[in-house]
């Protein structure tokens, strides 16, 4: 079974950072794309951004709106990715989720993790 | 920067056909995913690659793209299908979500 768990999420300041983690099992993760898709309270998703796998160089790509403070990242050892934020605002408040694509599109989603910004 | 466009919300009766719409430039030349999601749920998706439809979901969805809109119905709406729709498509290596229609099912 495609299992994905998010966690790290939490309540932190502006300007902050915060490193959410996604650990994967019940698929082949190293050669799987990994996403970040957030949704904000009552509103609709928002792609954040992406992984590659490793035959496709671990090629990362980033919205507009968090390229330059988020990185993606993953450690194939441990079937884990991560979306490191740093220099959080209050617009980044959201439910995170990871998304991997197991096939051909965001196949399997985990539960998300809500990150809150705020003072 | 790419948008996709859905209308915000459709209400239909059970039995009836649902068809959601999803409207961008030149859409027809990327491929497109739709996705359910649930109050309180991650999404689910429920077509890929235009019209392709995953393990588990049922025959009553299905996909179409042509021109600058993507499609997709729902065949003899039931109850459970009551939920949030979002399609998704790729801009060069950006991805793209539209703003999502919530289905009603009266």
């Amino acid at each position: 079974e495609v299992q994905l768990v998010e966690s790290g999420g939490g309540l932190v300041q502006p300007g902050g950072s915060l490193k959410l983690s996604c650990a994967a099992s019940g698929f082949t993760f190293s050669g799987s794309d990994m996403n970040w898709v957030r949704q904000t309270s009552g509103k609709g998703l928002e792609w954040v951004g992406r992984i590659r796998s490793k035959a496709k160089s671990y090629a990362t790509g980033y919205a507009a709106s968090v390229k330059g403070r988020f990185t993606i990242s993953r450690d194939d050892s441990k079937n884990t990715a991560y979306l490191q934020m740093n220099s959080l605002t209050t617009e980044d408040t959201a439910v995170y989720y990871c998304a991997a694509v197991v096939t051909a599109t965001f196949d399997s989603w985990g539960q998300g993790t809500l990150v809150t910004v705020s003072s | 920067s790419y948008e996709l466009t859905q209308p915000p919300s459709m209400s239909v009766s059970p039995g009836e056909t649902a068809s959601f719409t999803c409207s961008g430039d030149k859409l027809r030349e990327r491929y497109v995913s739709w996705y359910q999601q649930k109050p309180g749920q991650s999404p689910v998706v429920v077509i890929f690659q235009d019209n392709k439809r995953p393990s588990g979901i049922p025959e009553r969805f299905s996909g179409s793209n042509s021109g600058n809109t993507a499609t997709l119905t729902i065949s003899g709406t039931q109850a459970m299908d009551e939920a949030d729709y979002y399609c998704q498509a790729w801009d060069s290596s950006t991805g793209v979500f539209g703003g999502g229609t919530k289905l009603t099912v009266l």
